[in-house]
């Protein structure tokens, strides 16, 4: 089946600290991967994207790379602020029509 | 441009009894999907719906079911709640069906079953 397993948190840093925030997954055929955010009181926010192996989706400082041969999407930041402080999900779809969550990774960047 | 709506934001309701929550999805947007998001999970998938039908389906029992609407908003139905349905639930709305198109979230209603 498809599932995704996500670095456990909570992760505390300090602000120009770098981040990586672990993911990996299963899945049948080519699934598309996705790191989503949510900030606190707000909704589900897609933050980045990779559709294929080897492609980098980046968004606001993040960056992720699809790894096929290793089925990761680890995301990284190299400074973090204290605006980045959210909770980070690893998602997958192979449709686009049900995305697979993992647990979530709670995110605290102290100044 | 209000983006996904659901409505109410809290609920709390007793064991046994049906609710029922709302989306309205992002304007454009003709695909509606449903996640369910206990505490300290990720959201799991319920069903998405597609020109008025059911299209997909996750592991849910018969008792959550749902509508899509001609104006393509969309009810989430919860028959004969157990405790283990409170939880965050989530509405994300997407033009179509096409791989990769993004999905937008609403802020989720906070269903408490006592």
């Amino acid at each position: 089946g498809n599932s995704v397993t996500q670095m456990e948190g909570p992760v505390t840093l300090s602000e120009e600290a770098f981040l990586t925030i672990n993911c990996t997954y299963t899945a049948t055929g080519y699934p598309s991967l996705f790191w989503y955010v949510q900030y606190p009181g707000e909704g589900l926010q897609l933050l980045l994207k990779a559709t294929k192996a080897d492609d980098k989706g980046s968004n606001k400082g993040f960056e992720a790379t699809y790894r096929k041969e290793t089925t990761s999407f680890h995301l990284e930041k190299g400074s973090v602020q204290v605006s980045d402080s959210a909770v980070y999900f690893c998602a997958l779809t192979r449709s686009n029509r049900a995305l697979y969550f993992g647990t979530g990774t709670s995110l605290t960047v102290i100044p | 441009d209000a983006g996904v709506t659901q409505s109410p934001t809290h609920l709390i309701k007793t064991r046994g009894q049906q609710v029922t929550l709302r989306c309205s999805p992002k304007s454009g947007h003709d695909t509606v999907s449903w996640y369910q998001q206990a505490l300290g999970q990720g959201p799991q998938f319920i069903f998405q719906y597609y020109e008025e039908e059911e299209r997909q389906r996750g592991n849910f029992p018969d008792r959550f079911s749902g509508h899509q609407f001609p104006n393509y908003s969309s009810e989430l139905n919860v028959n004969a709640l157990l405790l283990g349905d409170s939880a965050l639930y989530l509405c994300a709305s997407s033009p179509g069906t096409a791989l990769n198109t993004e999905a937008f979230f609403g802020q989720g209603t906070r269903l408490t079953v006592v």
